[in-house]
């Protein structure tokens, strides 16, 4: 199975600053397709998740130009070019490559 | 609207058993995959199921901490797909998510029902509902 593993585990963010998260995949999600199987979820406080990015770096419908993804292989990153306050909640990477489905363990953003 | 609502949630002793429900509106249900994903206090997001639809034979695939425990149906004519579970330990409390798979075409050409050709992503979400395993 392929294990997913985000940092940091927690980020204080201000608003109008950037922000990073990192994730690392235990084997590469880059499909012989070129697509690097690779989806980033936010979990806003007493929401449910909702997708932000899928296939590493393409926007979800509805997704502010703010949010990026990147990455290849192994190694991705998610970057909020100005935080907002409505950005804060768990971040989550998950791997859609193989059979279990696979989520990192969450980052928690919340402004200093 | 699209929209996914769950029910059937409850409080159950271990060892009990409850069938979850989630009934869909708004998209071409028979259409989709669709997935269940549970939040367990203090704890990430974690992978339950998925059944395919109807062209894809309507295959299941499990976690391994719930395979042979758990089973997931659909009925299409119903706009709603199901959760059973057995044998519930006290680890299964959690929120219980039914989400929709929408499948993005990673090929220069895709044929509809054809698995490999697209990429599956959870791109909707119901609020979820409530398992507590206690006794």
């Amino acid at each position: 199975d392929i294990v997913m593993t985000q940092s940091p585990l927690s980020l204080p963010v201000t608003p109008g600053e950037p922000a990073s998260i990192s994730c690392r995949s235990s084997q590469s999600l880059l499909h012989s397709n070129g697509r690097n199987y690779l989806d980033w979820y936010l979990q806003k406080p007493g929401q449910s998740p909702q997708l932000l990015i899928y296939l590493g770096s393409k926007r979800a419908s509805g997704v502010p130009d703010r949010f990026s993804g990147s990455g290849s292989g192994t190694d991705f990153t998610l970057k909020i070019t100005r935080v907002e306050a409505e950005d804060v909640g768990i971040y989550y990477c998950m791997q859609g490559l193989q059979i279990p489905v696979s989520f990192g363990g969450g980052t928690k953003v919340d402004i200093k | 609207e699209v929209q996914l609502v769950e029910s059937g949630g409850g409080l159950v002793q271990p060892g009990g058993s409850l069938r979850l429900s989630c009934e869909a509106s708004g998209f071409i249900f028979s259409y989709q995959y669709m997935d269940w994903v549970r939040l367990a206090p203090g704890k990430g997001l974690e992978w339950v199921g998925r059944i395919r639809n109807e062209v894809n034979s309507y295959i299941t695939e499990y976690a391994a901490s719930v395979r042979g425990r758990f089973t997931i149906s659909r009925d299409d004519s119903k706009n709603s797909v199901y959760l059973e579970t057995n044998s519930l330990k006290t680890e299964d409390t959690a929120v219980y998510y039914c989400v929709r798979i929408f499948g993005h075409c990673v090929r220069d050409r895709c044929n509809w029902g054809e698995h490999g050709d697209y990429y599956y992503t959870m791109d909707v979400w119901g609020k979820g509902t409530t398992v507590i395993v206690s006794s």
